[in-house]
């Protein structure tokens, strides 16, 4: 399957713990989004990286969240210090690159719940 | 910043009806690209069609097709002998085109649909 794959599928965390989030992007992609999903409600963006590059944080929670896409292995979203409202679906999906942005493949999502 | 619409919460249809859903958006862009996106109970994001800005055609994937009015900032989809397998929630979407910046996508807030057997 050489589909965007992220894990885990559900997450569950009490609050003040930290919740890793990761996601493998397609095949022969190289740049990856992160979504975020509350209920009831559209997705939104937080942010896009490259290998070893974050293009674009706009999206992002100034504080707790922090997110990375190493040379090597898969990209993580890290949430720190969790509060029930981070609970959501976070999304990751991946392109060819940026030129190639408007391609942009889903993968099943991660349901966090904060308790 | 742009913005996506979508009015209608939710909508419920008789199987093998046709539906329209709508969407209008806000942009000073004058290059982006438009999406439908489906997500059934299982959650994936699933892209039913994509229509350019700079094209005057409407997209059309076999029974899904879009009336873009560019000029109105509109956006609607059709489904057109609507089966089961089409409840869902439907969102609408919006990208700038020509990158840098941000290229991620902005939803609207989602139209629940029900086809009715």
């Amino acid at each position: 399957n050489a589909g965007v794959m992220q894990n885990p599928r559900h997450l569950v965390r009490r609050r003040g713990q930290e919740a890793r989030l990761r996601c493998s992007p397609m095949k022969g992609h190289s740049h990856v989004y992160w979504y975020r999903q509350l209920p009831e409600e559209g997705l939104k963006f937080m942010v896009y990286l490259q290998k070893e590059n974050i293009i674009d944080e706009s999206g992002m929670p100034k504080e707790r969240f922090s997110a990375e896409f190493p040379k090597e292995g898969p990209s993580i979203l890290r949430i720190q210090q969790v509060v029930r409202g981070d609970s959501a679906a976070y999304f990751c999906a991946s392109s060819a690159g940026q030129l190639f942005s408007y391609e942009q493949y889903f993968g099943p999502g991660t349901r966090l719940t904060v308790t | 910043a742009q913005t996506v619409t979508q009015s209608q919460p939710e909508m419920s249809v008789q199987e093998a009806e046709t539906v329209t859903l709508s969407c209008t958006y806000d942009t000073s862009e004058s290059n982006y690209y438009l999406f439908w996106y489906k997500q059934p109970p299982s959650r994936q994001m699933i892209l039913v069609i994509r229509q350019e800005a700079y094209k005057q055609q409407n997209a059309t994937e076999n029974r899904f097709s879009v009336n873009f009015q560019k000029a109105a900032k509109s956006f609607s989809l059709k489904i057109s002998d609507s089966q089961l397998g089409d409840t869902a929630m439907y969102f609408c979407a919006f990208m700038k085109h020509g990158g840098g910046g941000a290229d991620g996508l902005t939803f609207g807030k989602g139209t629940h649909l029900i086809i009715q057997p």
